[in-house]
């Protein structure tokens, strides 16, 4: 079976400080990991996927086999990316579907 | 730019109506979805679509029925609503991937209509 576990629902951090979101999944083949974003009143969109390898915003996401996680990291957070964060999961490669963790809102502190 | 349109912000209905809730893509997209989003559990896959009249159960599909009759309009039905179905439903569509060479193709979001049954 497929599962995303997100064990903080909530989190906060100051300015400033580095923020690490956890994402752990459940998946026995090769899976495809992403982060989606909602901030307040826009819509959930993609943040970053870890077949891309790439930073967004200053957030970087790497994909650890070993541990099952997808943890989601900034070096320095800043107020902007006070937001709801949900990390995903697709298990089947190229396939549409999307498994989606509990969300972990994400407050910035000035 | 992507365009997903929901009908509703708001909906305030009763116990045992029949309510539609309609989504719809100006981008050509085959794959449309509809989940619901609860505090503390996140988003989960009620219903998806690949096709005009294709239709594949997601996760949590009693209680609701679905109709894609056009390519841009994705339509989702409680037959009969009850207090637990009050939540948040969003919307989404993409392009189809290519099974087996790992083109996953982003989903774009509706704003997601609040149903509140009473």
């Amino acid at each position: 079976a497929q599962r995303v576990t997100q064990p903080e629902k909530l989190l906060s951090v100051f300015k400033g400080a580095p923020v690490e979101l956890k994402c752990n999944y459940s998946y026995s083949g090769s899976p495809e990991l992403f982060w989606y974003v909602q901030y307040s009143r826009q819509r959930l969109q993609l943040l970053l996927r870890h077949i891309s390898r790439e930073s967004i915003k200053g957030f970087t996401a790497d994909l650890n086999k070993g541990e099952t996680s997808f943890h989601l990291k900034k070096p320095f957070a800043q107020e902007e990316d006070s937001a709801m964060y949900y990390c995903a999961l697709s298990g089947r490669r190229g396939a549409q579907k999307l498994v989606f963790g509990q969300g972990t809102r994400l407050t910035i502190n000035p | 730019d992507v365009k997903v349109t929901q009908s509703s912000r708001y909906l305030v209905k009763r116990t045992g109506e029949k309510v539609f809730l309609e989504c719809v893509q100006d981008m050509d997209h085959e794959n449309m979805f509809w989940y619901r989003q609860d505090p503390g559990l996140g988003l989960r896959l009620i219903y998806f679509s690949y096709d005009v009249k294709m239709k594949e159960k997601g996760d949590i599909p009693e209680g609701y029925s679905v109709s894609r009759e056009k390519k841009e309009r994705f339509s989702l039905i409680l037959e009969s609503a009850s207090t637990n179905q009050t939540s948040m439903y969003l919307c989404a569509s993409s392009l189809p991937g290519t099974l087996g060479r790992g083109t996953y193709n982003e989903q774009f979001f509706g704003p997601g209509t609040r149903l509140t049954v009473l």
